[in-house]
């Protein structure tokens, strides 16, 4: 069984649409993650739940907005898609002391 | 703030020659570095990590070296092998927030 899996894989989209991307985590764990990954391989992270509370947020535009409905899941809904959202979208779930992070296999959203 | 240096940003060796990723961390106070192994298509891996009561680790072909005076750690893969190409990321956290500080990665490409 995936222990965190993600949907869609792939994302293509029109400018100025609205995109959801799922998330879910059958490993227990009480914090989970976004991460974004640009061309260049950067991983820069966007928000962090810890028992479906917002405990991390990045400098993200308001038009990205994660919903944890509950601690086995954490979505992510995109307002509003411009160009430069076009990346990588990782999830992820760590343990009690989130040191180790276990990440989904990615969706690739492309805004055109 | 925080932030950790990682080089190469593209490292190429000859297959079953060595290959050494070097990372630099700011905050003094970080105590656990771990290791993230990227393939194509997929999600970060942790594949190994250290904490900062300990100079050295090894897991079968793969060892991380830590300098805390210095501030620097890194992965040491020998014997490589053409699996072994993918981005590797390091980072370090603090056992006081655990939130990680992600290196900006380095592509190994294994040569046959």
């Amino acid at each position: 069984d995936t222990a965190v899996s993600q949907t869609p894989k792939y994302l293509v989209t029109q400018m100025g649409n609205d995109k959801s991307i799922k998330c879910e985590q059958n490993l227990g764990h009480d914090t989970m993650y976004w991460y974004k990954q640009d061309s260049k391989k950067f991983l820069k992270i966007m928000f962090s739940y810890n028992n479906k509370e917002l405990i991390i947020n990045e400098t993200v535009p308001n038009r990205f907005s994660p919903k944890s409905p509950d601690k086995a899941h954490l979505n992510l809904h995109i307002n509003s898609l411009e160009l430069g959202d076009s990346a990588v979208y990782f999830c992820a779930s760590g343990g009690a002391t989130n040191e180790k992070l276990f990440f989904g296999s990615g969706t690739q959203l492309s805004v055109l | 703030g925080e932030n950790v240096e990682q080089h190469p940003s593209t490292l190429s060796v000859q297959e079953g020659d060595s290959a050494v990723i070097k990372c630099t961390y700011s905050d003094s106070a970080s105590n656990y570095f771990p290791w993230y192994k990227q393939e194509l298509g997929k999600g970060p891996q942790l594949i190994i990590d250290i904490r900062s009561n300990v100079g050295e680790k090894k897991d079968q072909r793969i060892a991380v070296t830590l300098n805390k005076t210095a501030k620097h750690f890194s992965l040491h893969i020998t014997e490589t092998q053409p699996e072994d190409s993918a981005v590797y990321f390091c980072a370090a956290s603090r056992s006081s927030n655990y939130q990680l500080i992600w290196g900006a990665g380095t592509k190994l490409i294994i040569k046959p």
